[in-house]
């Protein structure tokens, strides 16, 4: 069955460092996004990506993020310089369709310490 | 405000007892609905939704969950419970046009299961 996969699976960083955290979406879908969930706390949407822009991101997603679909397979999350607020777990989705006819597929998600 | 509330925090029950997983939400219109379970080490799986039709819902493993306009909610059920679904389950919504899936999540409630 398809998948969608997430490495790595868990990272520990330095606070002010850069973290990538990469995603490689099913195959076929068109649709891609980050959501994260802070330990306790809700599942948040992040951002979703179409056609190679970005095409929401919520209020968390300031500048210190970005992604990118670097190639024809992988989807990144890139945090320029992390804070001790930034440790989640960050989970990657892609779907077929746009809106709510299309199930959403999660990833096993990355757990980002940062110290 | 957009919201979801899932009451319980924690659940326990017996193997082969039933189960309800209680989920209000609040929002503009009625939502699309969702739950999700996560088990541990595990992404985020879909086990039924709701977009329109037939308020009582069939998913896998033996879940339904039944959508109340009135009552605002989409409580989550399953008559005789195993082993296998110890984990943590997320209610969530989502708009009905546009939103590229925006789901909002619930807090989520963790089960666990006695032999």
């Amino acid at each position: 069955e398809p998948e969608v996969t997430q490495t790595p699976s868990h990272q520990v960083t330095q606070m002010g460092q850069e973290v990538i955290l990469r995603c490689v979406p099913i195959s076929n879908h068109l649709y891609f996004y980050w959501y994260r969930q802070i330990l306790g706390q809700k599942v948040e949407f992040l951002v979703s990506f179409y056609n190679n822009e970005i095409s929401e991101k919520s209020e968390i997603f300031d500048d210190q993020f970005s992604v990118e679909r670097p190639d024809g397979s992988n989807f990144t999350l890139k945090i320029r310089s992390t804070k001790l607020e930034d440790s989640a777990m960050y989970f990657c989705a892609s779907s077929e369709v746009r809106g709510n006819t299309g199930e959403l597929f999660f990833g096993e998600g990355s757990r980002l310490t940062v110290l | 405000a957009q919201s979801v509330t899932q009451p319980d925090i924690h659940i326990t029950v017996s193997e082969g007892a039933s189960l309800e997983l209680r989920c209000n939400y609040s929002y503009g219109a009625t939502p699309y609905l969702f739950w999700y379970v996560q088990s541990p080490g595990q992404g985020l799986q879909l086990l039924l939704k709701y977009f329109s039709g037939d308020t009582l819902v069939q998913g896998i493993k033996g879940f339904e969950a039944e959508f109340k306009r009135s009552q605002s909610s989409f409580n989550l059920r399953k008559p005789s419970v195993h082993w296998s679904d110890a984990a943590e389950y997320f209610c969530a919504v989502g708009p009905r046009s546009g939103g590229y899936n925006k789901l909002i999540f619930g807090a989520g409630t963790r089960l666990a299961v006695h032999p």
